[in-house]
């Protein structure tokens, strides 16, 4: 069975530092990783996804992620943070062996970037 | 281009009533899937329609059921409503093909009183 990981309810950062958002994910083939993050009273908004290929993926807004897969981990991070990437940060994973669009998303992750 | 959209935006029903949500997917997007979000919680997946069948469901009963119409929209009806169906109701687009990432609309929030 798939599932997903993200150990801390709250990560805080101050602005400029680096910031890392921890995600650990379970799935019996191949997976696809994504992150998403949503904002107060929002839909998800894609950040970025692993497919295959580099282990280190880009994605908006300077987020990257750096896929590991004998850790099976997906971690989120940013260079340098900014106090408007506070936010509720999602991973989820879908196997591919599987097919079809079931997404698990975990409990999510709450950023605090303070000034 | 419009992304997508949802149906209404907040929704007030009693236990025991029956309730539909609407969706729009986004421009040539030819897959939909619904999500629950508890409050607190990660969204959970409901279902998935492609050609206007169910693909896909998650574990939730059969309360839950929803249809695709020729124009790719979609319907998420839930019968005989409980208080723990209060939740944030996500529709999410994306194309069948592909590993592609799903689109969400900002979701309807029901709550039963």
């Amino acid at each position: 069975a798939q599932s997903v990981a993200q150990p801390e309810d709250q990560v805080n950062v101050a602005e400029g530092n680096p910031l890392t958002v921890k995600c650990t994910y379970s799935v019996s083939g191949n997976p696809y990783l994504f992150w998403y993050v949503q904002y107060p009273n929002r839909g998800l908004q894609f950040l970025l996804k692993y497919i295959t290929g580099d282990n280190l993926v880009k994605g908006s807004y300077g987020f990257e992620a750096e896929f590991n897969k004998s850790q099976t981990s997906f971690h989120l991070k940013k260079p340098s943070a900014l106090v408007s990437d506070s936010a509720l940060y999602f991973c989820a994973v879908r196997d591919q062996n599987t097919g079809g669009f079931k997404t698990i998303f975990g409990a999510g992750t709450r950023l605090f970037v303070k000034a | 281009d419009a992304g997508v959209t949802q149906s209404p935006t907040h929704l007030i029903k009693t236990r025991g009533q029956q309730v539909t949500l609407r969706c729009s997917p986004k421009s040539g997007h030819d897959t939909v899937s619904w999500y629950q979000q508890a409050l607190g919680q990660g969204p959970q997946f409901i279902f998935q329609y492609y050609e206007e069948e169910e693909r896909q469901r998650g574990n939730f009963p059969d309360r839950f059921s929803g249809h695709q119409f020729p124009n790719y929209s979609s319907e998420l009806n839930v019968n005989a409503l409980l208080l723990g169906d209060s939740a944030l109701y996500l529709c999410a687009s994306s194309l069948r093909q592909g590993a592609g990432e799903q689109f969400f609309g900002p979701g309807t929030r029901l709550t039963v009183l």
